[in-house]
């Protein structure tokens, strides 16, 4: 079953509203998790990392205001994409491993966002 | 900076034939070298994995060896089913501590017909 749940996974938003993406560890702790986007027939873009308790690191070209990242519990991390816009409509997709070595990430099935 | 290269698609193929994804890497250090697939619609599923050098990863009848000489982690599959389409990618991560992200190639389009 998922290791990683990411809700919503799919949301429809107007221009200038925010919107909240959650991502969960569903059995064991995650003192890091991962926020990549994905823009249609391309790669998965490493956006930022979040750190549980501290502030999220951000990839270069990333709006750290634009995209609120909190890692307030070891299981829960949330992006919001503030003032959304059209152009921030994409497939969003987070990750998460175990703490040992080695440990594979594990992704949740991604939120859909559309803004209209 | 750390890289991932696979071929471009898509790749489309008849039923039973033959599969070969190519995929090339750049980094520092010995990173360990993943296949992750999406199916329509889905997320992105590990598919395979190696850690270290002439490591053979394989899972439902795929497989890739992750060769330092040529710095290279081929997807193969000696015989594809319709329910193999999907788009695939290839990844690495550089270091083993639990804290790293996957860096990730474009992904390769796989279409399977009967």
């Amino acid at each position: 079953g998922a290791v990683v749940s990411q809700h919503p996974s799919r949301v429809i938003c107007k221009s200038g509203t925010s919107v909240k993406i959650e991502c969960r560890s569903l059995d064991f702790q995650a003192t890091t998790m991962f926020w990549y986007r994905q823009f249609p027939k391309q790669s998965l873009m490493l956006m930022a990392t979040s750190n549980e308790g501290s502030k999220a690191t951000y990839e270069q070209g990333v709006e750290k205001d634009k995209f609120l990242i909190n890692h307030a519990s070891l299981t829960l991390s949330t992006l919001t994409v503030t003032s959304a816009h059209p152009e921030d409509s994409s497939f969003y997709i987070c990750s998460a491993n175990r703490q040992e070595a080695n440990s594979p990430l594990h992704f949740g099935n991604g939120t859909r966002l559309t803004v209209t | 900076g750390n890289s991932v290269t696979q071929m471009e698609g898509p790749v489309t193929l008849s039923e039973e034939a033959f599969l070969t994804i190519n995929c090339t890497y750049t980094a520092t250090g010995y990173p360990s070298l993943f296949w992750y697939v999406q199916y329509p619609g889905e997320g992105l599923q590990l598919l395979l994995k190696a850690t270290k050098a002439d490591d053979k990863g394989s899972n439902k009848g795929f497989e890739a060896t992750y060769r330092k000489e040529t710095t290279s982690f081929h997807l193969e599959k000696g015989s594809v089913q319709v329910s193999d389409s999907a788009v695939y990618f290839c990844a690495l991560r550089s270091y083993r501590q639990a804290g790293t992200a996957l860096i990730f190639g474009k992904g390769t389009t796989l279409s399977v017909s009967s």
